[in-house]
């Protein structure tokens, strides 16, 4: 079946420094990939999706790059800020309309300054 | 638009007691999704539904757990007799029939003791 690795579980960095949180995936089909952000106390919102390989979408200053050669999705940025202090999950889903989300288990962002 | 509603938002309840949680999706949305929340675990889907139609319950737990849709738009989930480790929050997500984003309610946290 499906599944998605997110391999840290807590990152702390200092503002200004760039993210790159690391997300694999694996699937029998060729899948979509998501970045949701989730604040304290909040629902996932959605940050990023892909849906062609070696496109990079952007958002927020954040982006990730899909590579279906090693079938990961990390997502990157330049430079931190405090409000991006969150949880964020790696989700895929296949490339049908109202599939559901495989999510990874998520990797915890704190920003100090 | 309004967005993913759900109540309650929280709820505790002693083993064996029974709960419903009730969802209202983004109108003109077609499938409709119950994810499961452990705590610091990303969200796992528990069933979906398009309309009315069960697509996908393999991971309901059918001995305990429960989900409706009767008329295609708001939901029930019910789980009739918790157990301690039924603790998380349970989130209701929406997506429209031609879409492949899903936008997710607030949640409801389940406190079983």
């Amino acid at each position: 079946g499906d599944s998605v690795t997110q391999t840290e579980g807590l990152v702390t960095l200092t503002e200004g420094l760039p993210v790159m949180l690391n997300c694999t995936y694996q699937s029998t089909y060729s899948p979509f990939l998501f970045w949701y952000v989730q604040h304290l106390n909040e629902a996932p919102k959605l940050l990023l999706k892909s849906f062609t390989d070696n496109k990079r979408p952007e958002h927020q200053g954040f982006h990730a790059t899909l590579h279906k050669s090693s079938s990961s999705f990390h997502l990157q940025k330049s430079s931190a800020q405090l409000s991006d202090s969150a949880l964020y999950y790696c989700a895929l889903s296949d490339n049908n309309a109202g599939a559901k989300l495989t999510f990874g288990g998520g990797t915890r962002l704190t920003v100090r300054p | 638009e309004a967005g993913v509603t759900q109540s309650p938002r929280y709820a505790v309840l002693q083993e064996g007691q029974a709960v419903s949680f009730w969802c209202d999706p983004i109108s003109g949305h077609d499938t409709l999704y119950w994810y499961q929340q452990p705590r610091d675990q990303g969200p796992q889907l528990l069933v979906y539904f398009r309309d009315e139609a069960v697509i996908d319950n393999s991971q309901l737990p059918s001995d305990r757990f429960s989900a409706v849709r009767p008329k295609g738009t708001n939901s029930t989930l019910k789980i009739q007799s918790a157990k301690q480790g039924d603790t998380a929050t349970y989130l209701c997500a929406s997506s429209p029939d031609w879409g492949y984003e899903q936008y997710f309610g607030p949640g409801t946290r389940l406190t079983v003791l």
